[in-house]
């Protein structure tokens, strides 16, 4: 069965600096990897993938994330936090094969000024 | 513009009256889903459906019920809510043709409230 975990539920930088989102995930067979992000009041917000290929995957607002096969992980990551990146960020995990998509539970980043 | 829509956006129900959440998409996207998020246990599929007449369930389909007649719309029924019902509900749709990763666009969600 395939599960995703993000063992923070918080996490907490200053603007300017680097940021990075936790998320380990374990699937049977080879992952499709996502981050998605939740503005407050609003519905989820795609924000990149790993589908196969460079291990370092670019997303929307200057986001990237890292697949390491051997650690089974997907951490998001940012150079430079703003304060606008403010959010609640999900990964989620669909094993390539499967029809149904697991989220994890949740990482509240905040970027202080 | 492609979006996804759900309403009604806030429902205070009460206990065992029957309710539906409408979900509808115009991206002809064939794959729909509904999802359930609840602080500390993050989004959890209730339901999804590969195409029309083609449904199935999710991790906690347990008290829910859903249809797609039309590829367009998904909605969510809850024959006999309960309050443990309570909870912010998400519809989603993504184009999927046999690939499984394809990113998924999310409506905007609803609120319900069981007392």
């Amino acid at each position: 069965a395939q599960s995703v975990a993000q063992p923070e539920d918080q996490v907490n930088v200053a603007e300017g600096n680097p940021l990075t989102v936790k998320c380990t995930y374990s699937v049977s067979g080879n992952p499709y990897l996502f981050w998605y992000v939740q503005y407050p009041n609003r519905g989820l917000q795609f924000l990149l993938k790993y589908i196969t290929g460079d291990n370092l995957v670019k997303g929307s607002y200057g986001f990237e994330a890292e697949f390491n096969k051997s650690q089974t992980s997907f951490h998001l990551k940012k150079p430079s936090a703003l304060v606008s990146d403010s959010a609640l960020y999900f990964c989620a995990v669909r094993e390539t094969g499967n029809n149904d998509m697991r989220f994890g539970a949740g990482t509240r980043l905040t970027v202080k000024p | 513009e492609a979006q996804v829509t759900q309403n009604p956006r806030y429902l205070i129900t009460v206990t065992g009256k029957k309710l539906t959440v409408t979900c509808s998409q115009n991206m002809n996207h064939e794959y729909m889903s509904w999802y359930r998020q609840d602080p500390g246990l993050g989004l959890r599929q209730i339901y999804y459906s590969m195409n029309v007449e083609v449904t199935d369930k999710g991790d906690v389909p347990e008290g829910y019920k859903v249809s797609r007649k039309e590829k367009r719309n998904f909605p969510l029924i809850l024959e006999s809510p309960s309050p443990n019902q309570t909870s912010l509900y998400f519809c989603a749709s993504s184009s999927d043709r046999g690939r499984r990763h394809n990113e998924q666009f999310f409506g905007p969600g609803t609120r319900l409230t069981v007392l």
